[in-house]
């Protein structure tokens, strides 16, 4: 329950393309849900994040889509660029106090130029 | 722009030896975490941190791990004696308050233990 599935485990897209990586979970008190963007060798970076009384979230090029009654979340990039080929996690925070995140397994992205 | 910071970013350690991993929070944050990343896998919580105290803890941070706020500044990782599977990527991340919820990455540090 405690688990955030992730898919799919790699992606290649065209430049211009959207990219689209999909998480689900289980566990209904999940109540945040992050997603990061990770370079080799780097620290995951906050990209976006959404609270399920929303179902979607743009910021730029970036939109999250959320479905509370399937648990499931999505993130679409917009016009995906070269720079954008990095390693994708969505995350979940645990309901409590101690804001705890469960990572989902990765999407690795390659945007082809 | 502030921003977590960690050393060493390369530990290199022998099997059985203590280590220590530091991390230095944005400043006015008040939540400390540490995660784990093994080679290719998805990163995994080991701890939070609060007021001077573990609020959670994982099932891999078992009694060879300990956290601690040392002064006001630093936040650090020890791991009493290392094994072989506890090399990974530790990050440190931070968070303002109870009511942000955004988690603020650190860049890690890589153990590697030999």
């Amino acid at each position: 329950q405690q688990q955030v599935k992730q898919s799919p485990q790699s992606l290649i897209v065209q430049k211009g393309g959207i990219s689209i990586i999909n998480c689900a979970y289980e566990n209904t008190a999940f109540d945040y849900f992050p997603w990061y963007q990770q370079f080799p060798g780097k620290g995951p970076a906050l990209l976006i994040a959404i609270r399920p009384d929303v179902s979607e979230k743009k910021e730029g090029r970036f939109t999250i889509s959320f479905n509370k009654s399937a648990k499931q979340f999505s993130l679409h990039i917009m016009d995906s660029q070269p720079g954008d080929s990095a390693t994708y996690f969505c995350a979940a925070r645990s309901n409590g106090a101690t804001n705890k995140l469960i990572f989902g397994t990765g999407t690795l992205l390659a945007v082809q130029p | 722009e502030p921003e977590v910071t960690q050393t060493p970013s390369h530990q290199v350690t022998q099997m059985g030896q203590e280590v220590i991993l530091r991390c230095v929070p944005i400043s006015n944050h008040l939540y400390f975490y540490w995660y784990r990343q093994i080679l290719g896998q998805k990163v995994e919580f080991l701890v939070s941190f609060y007021n001077n105290e573990i609020s959670e803890k994982s099932e891999i941070f078992d009694d060879q791990f300990s956290v601690e706020r040392p002064d006001g500044s630093n936040f650090t990782l020890k791991i009493r004696s290392t094994k072989l599977e506890d090399s990974a990527m530790y990050f440190c991340a931070s968070s303002a308050s109870g009511g942000s919820w955004e988690q603020y990455f650190g860049p890690g540090t890589r153990l590697t233990v030999t």
